[in-house]
């Protein structure tokens, strides 16, 4: 079974707004990504937040991981058209395996 | 750098073909991922090597598939025969540091089978 799931499915907000995705998990990790994906192109790396760190920046992205309920938050602030994308958390397997697995994703659609 | 490369973009083909994509990883990176993409099942990983050695395979639906990396710097996923529920879109992504470090991703072949 797939280790991380994000949540909601889809998310459909206007320009200027703030989008919250979440991605919830069943064992322990050693760290968790974020990953972004445009129609028809490959995934893009966001973020990676280590088991350790409770907060992360990176412009207007903002994660957030909490290991005592094995979920994170995605944030994207005063968000743009160009936002539009789908959005997946990976984290390893779990059991002492890094085979990194990914939730199905958060679709995202930024209404300009 | 080129980024990860991926060939072909798109292939279609008849039920009961060989089809073979390949793939270049960034220059450096030591491990490689092949995955498969579909509304259905989400994004899957098929197998990931390290080191040009095959790590774990699990992924690989069955015998009709198979993965090579005869050097560091190309792979291939052959699919023998090919079947109409193998369509999907078929990424590969490299990096530098093993599974739990950052993967670049290729831009994907998207792969229809008639």
């Amino acid at each position: 079974s797939q280790q991380g799931e994000e949540d909601p499915q889809a998310l459909s907000i206007q320009e200027g707004e703030n989008a919250t995705m979440n991605c919830s998990y069943k064992t322990s990790i050693n760290n968790l990504q974020w990953y972004r994906q445009n129609s028809g192109r490959g995934l893009v790396h966001l973020i990676l937040i280590r088991s350790n760190e409770r907060e992360k920046h990176s412009g207007r992205l903002r994660v957030t991981l909490d290991t005592s309920k094995k979920s994170s938050s995605l944030l994207i602030t005063a968000s743009r058209a160009a936002d539009t994308a789908s959005y997946f958390c990976a984290t390893e397997a779990g059991g002492g395996s890094y085979i990194p697995t990914f939730g199905r994703g958060t679709s995202l659609i930024v209404h300009p | 750098d080129a980024g990860v490369i991926q060939s072909p973009r798109h292939e279609v083909t008849e039920m009961g073909q060989e089809v073979t994509l390949r793939c270049k990883p960034i220059s450096g990176h030591n491990s490689l991922f092949w995955y498969r993409q579909t509304m259905m099942r989400g994004l899957e990983l098929l197998i990931y090597f390290n080191n040009n050695v095959p790590i774990d395979d699990s992924g690989m639906p069955e015998d009709r598939f198979s993965a090579k990396m005869p050097n560091a710097s190309f792979s291939t996923l052959k699919i023998q025969p090919s079947e109409p529920r193998d369509s999907a879109v078929y990424f590969c992504a490299s990096s530098s540091l093993g599974p739990a470090d950052t993967q670049y991703f290729g831009p994907g072949t998207r792969l229809t089978v008639l």
